[in-house]
């Protein structure tokens, strides 16, 4: 059965002390690992896709990496507006597109 | 450039009512995902759709149901509400198995 742990649950951070936080997978086969932000009250919003280990996405502040166990979203001198909840999902190679979330990490970027 | 929208954004029932929630998407995609959003439990898959006229059970289907009759939109279904089944209800949408999914903004379902 697929799994997904994310740590920490919680994050709060001072604006601009980077951090790292961790998403760890258990798959058969690994189609792709995809992380997304979510604001109160909205829905999760895409951020990036990760297809094999030692892939690396940029995005501002953000950068995702894959090995075969973990994947890491670095936030780089974080500012206030970065505060959100951080949700990691894993889609398993037999999986006809479903998504295996883990429980997201709650960021808080304060000024 | 609406993407998915779901209605209604809120509700409120008693036990037992029935009530259907709506997903749209305007993207053309050709899946289609019902998920609920637990404190501390991350989102969890109830439904899918892999196209027009298919459903399948996610991870938690039971008391639900849902139809997707015409591509762009996929209705889940309670048919007799219990309090457990109070939670957020969110409806994604993706082009393929591999891509991205888009998701709406949220139905907030309180069941008394």
């Amino acid at each position: 059965e697929d799994q997904v742990t994310q740590s920490p649950e919680a994050l709060r951070l001072q604006e601009g002390e980077s951090s790292s936080l961790n998403c760890s997978y258990t798959v058969s086969g690994l189609r792709g690992l995809f992380w997304y932000r979510q604001d109160p009250g909205k829905g999760p919003e895409f951020l990036f896709t990760l297809y094999s280990a030692g892939e690396e996405k940029e995005k501002e502040r953000l950068k995702a990496t894959l090995t075969k166990k973990e994947s890491f979203l670095h936030i780089t001198a974080p500012k206030p507006e970065d505060s959100a909840t951080y949700l990691c999902a894993v889609q398993d190679t037999d999986s006809w597109g479903k998504l295996q979330f883990g429980a997201g990490t709650q960021v808080v970027v304060t000024p | 450039n609406a993407g998915v929208t779901q209605t209604p954004k809120f509700r409120v029932l008693k036990t037992g009512q029935s009530m259907t929630l709506l997903c749209a998407q305007d993207m053309n995609h050709e899946y289609m995902y019902w998920y609920r959003q637990d404190p501390g439990m991350g989102l969890r898959l109830i439904h899918y759709s892999v196209g027009e006229g298919t459903t399948a059970k996610g991870e938690v289907p039971d008391g639900y149901n849902v139809s997707r009759l015409k591509k762009q939109n996929f209705l889940l279904g309670l048919e007799s509400a219990a309090p457990s089944q109070t939670s957020v209800y969110f409806c994604a949408s993706g082009p393929y198995s591999n891509q991205p999914q888009h998701f709406g903004d949220g139905t907030r379902l309180s069941i008394l």
